[in-house]
């Protein structure tokens, strides 16, 4: 079984420019997550998909950034226009049932935002 | 609200040595624990969980209680290997779905 994707796993863009991030959960799975980390800090979460709905957003930073789930099957997450603050590690997670299962997660793109 | 303060890093030990890394956490209602692990290149992973108060998860020869009357839910393994140099994060979840996570602890075993 495949595991949790992303793609990039790395993306350099100049400030002001746009990225799309793209996440492909384990198929099934119906919630997926986004979190992100800034350089050494905590994972924050940002989002949680259920199906094609926003179940949570209340992570996300602000209007910048923009989650869509179409179809309830693979998510995007893109950021425009990017700023500084916005590099670090974007990860994605999904899971199978809502209370108490396993989050998997993906190996993370890294942004890099010049 | 819900934090998760863990042990600064970077962590390095020679093989075999004896591996603590703390973690404390402050929480609204019953929180379940966990200790996701990220090698290099790869993605987070579980290593272990504890769902209530004096549970013992273990995996991997890695161990951690939760500890309700300290709040803390230590990382212990009594011989790390080279194998076991990743970035390790203490995290928790509630009643919400979203996971609240350390800043994350770098080990580095060296021969």
């Amino acid at each position: 079984e495949a595991g949790v994707t992303q793609f990039p796993s790395h993306s350099v863009i100049e400030k002001g420019q746009t990225v799309t991030l793209r996440c492909d959960p384990i198929s099934g799975h119906d919630n997926l997550y986004w979190y992100r980390r800034v350089m050494g800090k905590e994972i924050k979460f940002l989002l949680h998909f259920v199906k094609e709905s926003k179940q949570d957003e209340s992570g996300m930073p602000n209007n910048r950034f923009l989650a869509e789930r179409t179809g309830g099957t693979y998510s995007t997450l893109k950021v425009q226009p990017a700023e500084l603050e916005d590099s670090g590690v974007y990860f994605c997670a999904s899971s199978q049932e809502l209370r108490g299962s396993e989050q998997y997660f993906g190996p993370g793109t890294r942004l890099t935002v010049t | 609200g819900n934090s998760v303060t863990q042990m600064e890093g970077p962590v390095t030990l020679s093989e075999e040595a004896f591996l603590t890394i703390n973690c404390t956490y402050t929480a609204t209602g019953y929180p379940s624990l966990f200790w996701y692990v990220q090698y290099p290149g790869e993605g987070l992973q579980l290593l272990l969980k504890a769902t209530k108060a004096d549970d013992k998860g273990s995996n991997k020869g890695f161990e951690a209680t939760y500890r309700k009357e300290t709040t803390s839910f230590h990382l212990e393994k009594g011989s790390v290997q080279v194998s076991d140099s990743a970035v390790y994060f203490c995290a928790l979840i509630t009643g919400a779905n979203n996971l609240f996570f350390g800043t994350g602890t770098r080990l580095t075993v060296i021969p």
